[in-house]
C-alpha cells in the first residue's frame, strides 16, 4: 500500500500563474518532508523540505505548506516560469525508527507550464 | 549536477547476459542507495547501504546483486534480467536528512 500518494499524475499551468502541487502520506511517523523536481535523462534534485515541526517552508518562488491533521502538504510556485517543467516528486521520511533515512516516494506529478 | 555519477547512462542487455552498473560519489558520504524507476510506478528502494554494510535489501530478486567495496563506490551487478526488469536505476547518496541522485541508467532487457 502505497505511504505517499500523489493522485494528479499531470499538472498544466499557465506561465505567471501559481502553480500547487499536492501530496498525502498515510504514515503518521513520518517527521521530514522533501519535494523533487526531475528533468528528462537526469536523476531528481532536491527542491525544498519541511520538518513536521513546521507548517510552512519557503524558498524564493517555492514555498511547502504542511498540515499534520490532514496528512497532507503541497508545493506552491509563483510564479510558474516554463523552465519549472518537470516531474515533481513528493517524498518522506522518518529520523527515527528502524528505516531511518529511507525516502519513500510518491509516483510524481508532470508539471507543464506553458509560455 | 550532485556529485553523483552513474555509468553506464544507457544499457541494453539480453536476458543471458550478466553486466554491471556503477554508481561513484567524492562528496563524503557515508550511505548509499539503489533505486529503481518504472514508468508509472513511484521510486522503488532497492538496496541500502550505511559504512559500506547493506544494512537493507527490500525484496529485491536475486538477480540483482549489490556491492559496495568502499563508501565512494557502489555497483548493481545483474544476471539474467527479465523484460519486466527494464526501468531506470538511480543511485542516490545521503547526507542529513537530504538524498543526492545520479543520473541513472536506462536499462533495457530484451
Amino acid at each position: 500500500d502505497q505511504q505517499v500518494k500523489q493522485n494528479s499524475p499531470s499538472l498544466s499551468v499557465q506561465e505567471g500563474r501559481i502553480s500547487i502541487l499536492n501530496c498525502d502520506y498515510t504514515n503518521s511517523m513520518f517527521d521530514y518532508f522533501l519535494w523533487y523536481k526531475k528533468y528528462p535523462a537526469e536523476g531528481p534534485t532536491f527542491l525544498i523540505s519541511i520538518s513536521s515541526i513546521k507548517d510552512k517552508n519557503e524558498d524564493g518562488r517555492f514555498t511547502v505548506f504542511l498540515n499534520k491533521s490532514a496528512k497532507h502538504l503541497s508545493l506552491h510556485i509563483v510564479p510558474s516560469q516554463p523552465g519549472d517543467s518537470a516531474v515533481y516528486f513528493c517524498a518522506a521520511l522518518m529520523n527515527y525508527g528502524g528505516s531511518q533515512g529511507n525516502l519513500i516516494f510518491g509516483k510524481g506529478t508532470k508539471l507543464s507550464v506553458k509560455p | 549536477e550532485t556529485g553523483v555519477t552513474q555509468t553506464p547512462r544507457h544499457l541494453v542487455m539480453g536476458m543471458t547476459n550478466k553486466k554491471s552498473l556503477k554508481c561513484e560519489q567524492h562528496l563524503g558520504h557515508n550511505a548509499m542507495y539503489w533505486y529503481k524507476q518504472s514508468a508509472k510506478k513511484p521510486l522503488e528502494l532497492m538496496f541500502v547501504y550505511s559504512l559500506e554494510e547493506r544494512v537493507e535489501n527490500n525484496s529485491v530478486p536475486s538477480r540483482f546483486s549489490p556491492e559496495c567495496p568502499n563508501s565512494s563506490h557502489l555497483f548493481l551487478h545483474l544476471h539474467t534480467l527479465q523484460p519486466e526488469d527494464s526501468a531506470l536505476y538511480l543511485c542516490a547518496s545521503r547526507r542529513g536528512t537530504e538524498q543526492f541522485f545520479g543520473p541513472g541508467t536506462r536499462l533495457t532487457v530484451l
